[in-house]
């Protein structure tokens, strides 16, 4: 089972920064925060990860709390081709069972 | 580029068939997976393999097995396909060990059973 909880959906108005929470209350010490995107029709695509850092790099920034309770994944200027389905998972390095819950339907809206 | 090819985007069956779904991926990865993706379900584990001939069960196992016989092949198998089978199947690869982490996914393979 995941042991990650995301809403199922939200909106963003394009051009305006997209932050997706995610649950974590149980993770590890251990265990990454791993950010995947799926289009339609496509195979997910890896997005971002972090321990217990917050992280930035060309596509997003990830913000993790103190705790590692919970984390953000922040699209800081979202376009249109930004609308996905965007999974928050943990998981060990060596992820040998990286699992996926349902993920946040993310729609950027004009 | 890197590349997790996988051997059919879209298949038919009948009720019963036997089915093989192929994944190669080219980057020497030790970690290979294979999921199901259903509307409202998101990816569900079915198996994965950490090392050749090594496998695991996932969430969902029964009605599925796999086969590793060569690092860069992934093979899953439906020994006598049934309708609830039909589903978008997505393989993935994975370095493990000292990696980043990142899974690549191939392009999914629909099948339908009739």
């Amino acid at each position: 089972d995941a042991k990650t909880t995301q809403p199922p959906s939200m909106d963003c108005a394009e051009g305006r920064a997209a932050n997706l929470p995610c649950n974590h209350s149980t993770i590890s010490g251990n265990e990454y925060v791993y950010w995947y995107r799926q289009i339609h029709s496509q195979g997910p695509q890896y997005i971002i990860h972090g321990l217990k850092n917050n992280e930035t790099n060309e596509m997003a920034s990830l913000i993790i709390t103190e705790d590692r309770k919970s984390s953000t994944l922040i699209l800081p200027h979202a376009t249109l081709r930004d609308t996905a389905v965007y999974y928050c998972i943990v998981s060990e390095a060596n992820n040998n069972d990286m699992r996926f819950g349902a993920g946040t339907r993310l729609t950027v809206k004009p | 580029d890197v590349k997790v090819t996988q051997s059919s985007r879209y298949l038919v069956k009948r009720t019963g068939e036997k089915v093989f779904l192929e994944c190669v991926q080219d980057m020497d990865h030790e970690n290979m997976f294979w999921y199901r993706q259903d509307p409202g379900l998101g990816l569900r584990l079915i198996y994965f393999s950490y090392d050749v001939k090594m496998k695991e069960k996932g969430d969902i196992p029964e009605g599925y097995s796999v086969s590793r016989e060569k690092k860069e092949r992934f093979s899953l198998i439906l020994e006598s396909a049934s309708t609830n089978q039909t589903s978008m199947y997505l393989c993935a690869s994975s370095s493990g060990g000292s990696g980043t982490g990142e899974l690549f996914f191939g392009e999914g393979s629909r099948l339908t059973v009739l």
